[in-house]
């Protein structure tokens, strides 16, 4: 139980575009889900909350119109990263929590996003 | 002062050793505690909660002390397989998570 994907595992787009990275729980309904991103041999750093059905609360230095995170249903957040640029190039990591199914203060993670941006 | 502190290592031990890693964490109200490990290029994976009477699950032992405010992961036999990178998790206001940087084990043969 508590498995968590995403999609797409990996990506490489031009500089300017827009990617869009998929979170799902799998096996239960994630009342919370947040958003981590990860450059090499760094720690995991927090970008934002979310909570279905409400706006997500970003991170102190985290752009909300850069980073554009959506939570429309209980088990499915979006996360939007406009006009790339290189420096976004990262992995990109999401993780669940939720009641039934999963214990409640326990994060599940997604496999993650390699985004590579040229 | 960072929320979640640990100790970068790596720790380098041979194959059967046991390995210890404490986690300190500064706010005391934190509420729960977790101890996840992370292989390089993958997500992190729980490996276990921290309860307060402690906990043991096979080799690996969890212990917290509130009044020092430290946890701790005691890996028994460690073996080849358990090289990985492992991080200590803080709940605090029931929605803030805070990760350590992490420790590094290599286990050798």
């Amino acid at each position: 139980g508590a498995v968590v994907s995403q999609h797409p595992s990996w990506v490489i787009c031009k500089s300017g575009t827009s990617v869009k990275i998929e979170c799902r729980s799998l096996d239960f309904q994630a009342t919370t889900m947040f958003w981590y991103r990860q450059f090499p041999k760094q720690s995991l750093m927090l970008m934002a909350t979310s909570n279905e059905g409400s706006k997500a609360t970003y991170e102190q230095g985290v752009e909300k119109d850069k980073f554009l995170i959506n939570h429309a249903s209980l088990t499915l957040s979006t996360l939007t990263v406009t006009s790339a640029h290189p420096e976004d190039s990262s992995f990109y990591i999401c993780s669940a929590r939720g009641g039934s199914g999963g214990g409640y203060n326990e994060q599940f993670f997604g496999p993650g996003t390699r985004l590579t941006v040229l | 002062r960072k929320e979640v502190e640990q100790d970068p290592g790596p720790f380098n031990v041979p194959e059967g050793a046991t390995v210890a890693f404490n986690c300190t964490y500064s706010n005391s109200a934190s509420q729960s505690f977790f101890w996840y490990r992370q292989d390089c290029r993958k997500e992190p994976k729980l490996l276990m909660s921290v309860y307060s009477s402690g906990n043991e699950d096979g080799r690996f032992t969890a212990q917290l002390n509130r009044a020092s405010q430290y946890i701790s992961l005691l890996i028994r036999d460690s073996k080849l397989s358990d090289s990985a990178t492992y991080l200590c998790v803080v709940l605090y206001n029931f929605n803030k998570f805070y990760f350590g940087s992490g420790t590094k084990l290599n286990v050798k043969p």
